[in-house]
């Protein structure tokens, strides 16, 4: 059974730093790409933060480039998320979701076919 | 960045009931389409990808149409267990977008 458990959230002060964890179980970690997708209370869906599955490559927001990193270790099958320079927007359930792909004539279609059940991040004074 | 809309924000509607959501995007996106569930508290849940193909274990009841720039998902035969948020993401390109969501609650 594929499982993906975050970890790591909390409340933090604005400019503070906190780093979030997603152990992933159930599948071949390594050979998946994986993102970050956040929700801000009683909002919609974000799409965060994308790593390849090696780890060589990564992709983020404009609203958190330069404040946020991804990363992961694939002999620990776990996903990261280092967030430095909080800000109160960035308050939100942060999901970790594994990336899959259907393949046809037109390419590659990718799609989002497994979620963490979420981990809380609170900026606030 | 390609932005997504969804039509409309909220519906009500009553067991049994056969409901269809739309979105749009801003630009073509052929197929690169997906759709989501989410249910309060949880966590969003795959229903459809690639505009029409149903996820594994997904009800026959959720069906997805469209190509281009405009799409539906349908629910025929609404059970209590549909009434969440859906949300409807673009894979054609980075950033992959979502709609802001449309949440169906009981009449």
């Amino acid at each position: 059974e594929v499982q993906l458990v975050e970890s790591g959230g909390g409340l933090v002060q604005p400019g503070g730093s906190l780093r979030l964890s997603c152990v992933a179980s159930g599948f071949t970690f390594s050979s998946y790409w994986m993102h970050w997708v956040r929700q801000a209370p009683g909002k919609g869906l974000v799409w965060v933060s994308r790593i390849n599955s090696g780890g060589s490559d990564t992709n983020y927001a404009d609203s958190v480039r330069g404040r946020f990193t991804i990363s992961r270790d694939n002999a620990k099958n776990t996903l990261y998320l280092q967030m430095n320079s909080l800000r109160a927007e960035d308050t939100a359930v942060y999901y970790c979701v594994r990336d899959w792909y259907y393949q046809d004539t037109s390419g590659y279609h990718n799609f989002f076919d497994y979620w963490g059940q979420g981990t809380l991040v609170t900026v606030s004074s | 960045d390609i932005q997504m809309t969804q039509s409309p924000s909220s519906l009500s509607a009553s067991v049994g009931d056969r409901v269809t959501i739309t979105c749009r995007a801003s630009q073509s996106i052929s197929k690169y389409l997906n759709w989501y569930q989410q249910k309060p508290g949880k966590a969003p849940k795959l229903l459809i990808y690639v505009a029409t193909t149903l996820q594994s274990g997904v009800p026959s009841r959720f069906s997805g149409s469209g190509s281009g720039t405009d799409f539906t998902l349908t629910i025929t035969s609404l059970q209590p267990e549909d009434f969440a948020t859906y949300y409807c993401q673009q894979s054609y390109t980075p950033p992959r977008t979502f709609g802001p969501g449309t949440k169906l609650d009981i009449q």
